[in-house]
């Protein structure tokens, strides 16, 4: 079955340290995205990818960090630095960027910071 | 001033109801739009895109008004499985990325 898979489902951490959120497409698209969405609040874009080994940030990328060595992988990495983190995390992947191609979600980490 | 915008609600509807949103977007530039569904604490899932000449899917239905900026969702003879929260999404043809309302919360009433 294709789709998208995020890992771990639910997630806590101690304040001060760095936490990764896993992020796997096997739908074969090239544009992979991060949001974060709050209690009440609509999603928010921290970072996007269009192509392998290219990113940018979106409207609330400090404090977090991407990668996208691999076309199927876009992992997020939530740093210390980020102030608030507790939230519901989403990631998505499109065939390509912008146009009419809808984007599929995977099933999203809640990250608890304790 | 935002992207997107979305009456938030909630609606409180009985079933068998009809119930329509609106959502209004602030780039005339936009050339893609879409209705999302969102159950509790799940990830949002594709509704329907809304084409220029409006668009039907069973009880749904999705109209674009380009000359005033706003894209509606009309649901007839609503069941209990609707409720949900239900996201407008704004796109440009080119470049960078997808533009989310808050959602309206929608509550089939028994």
């Amino acid at each position: 079955d294709g789709g998208i898979t995020q890992s771990p489902k639910y997630l806590f951490r101690k304040e001060g340290q760095n936490v990764t959120l896993s992020c796997e497409q096997n739908l074969n698209h090239d544009a992979m995205y991060w949001y974060r969405q709050d209690p009440g609040q609509g999603l928010r874009l921290i970072y996007y990818s269009q192509i392998v080994n290219d990113f940018q940030k979106g409207d609330i990328a400090e404090g977090y960090s991407v990668s996208r060595e691999k076309k199927e992988s876009f992992p997020l990495t939530v740093t210390s630095a980020q102030k608030n983190p507790t939230a519901f995390y989403l990631c998505a992947s499109a065939r390509r960027q912008g146009g009419d191609n809808e984007q599929f979600f995977g099933p999203g980490t809640r990250l608890t910071v304790l | 001033r935002k992207e997107v915008e979305q009456d938030p609600g909630p609606f409180n509807v009985p079933e068998g109801a009809t119930v329509a949103f609106n959502c209004t977007y602030s780039n005339s530039a936009s050339q893609s739009f879409f209705w999302y569904r969102q159950d509790c604490r799940k990830e949002p899932k594709l509704l329907m895109s809304v084409y220029s000449s409006g668009n039907e899917d069973g009880r749904f239905t999705a109209q674009l008004n380009r000359a005033s900026q706003y894209i509606s969702l009309l649901i007839r003879d609503s069941k209990l499985s609707d409720s949900a929260t239900y996201l407008c999404v704004v796109a440009p043809n080119t470049g960078n990325q997808f533009y989310f309302g808050t959602g309206t919360s929608l509550t089939v009433i028994p």
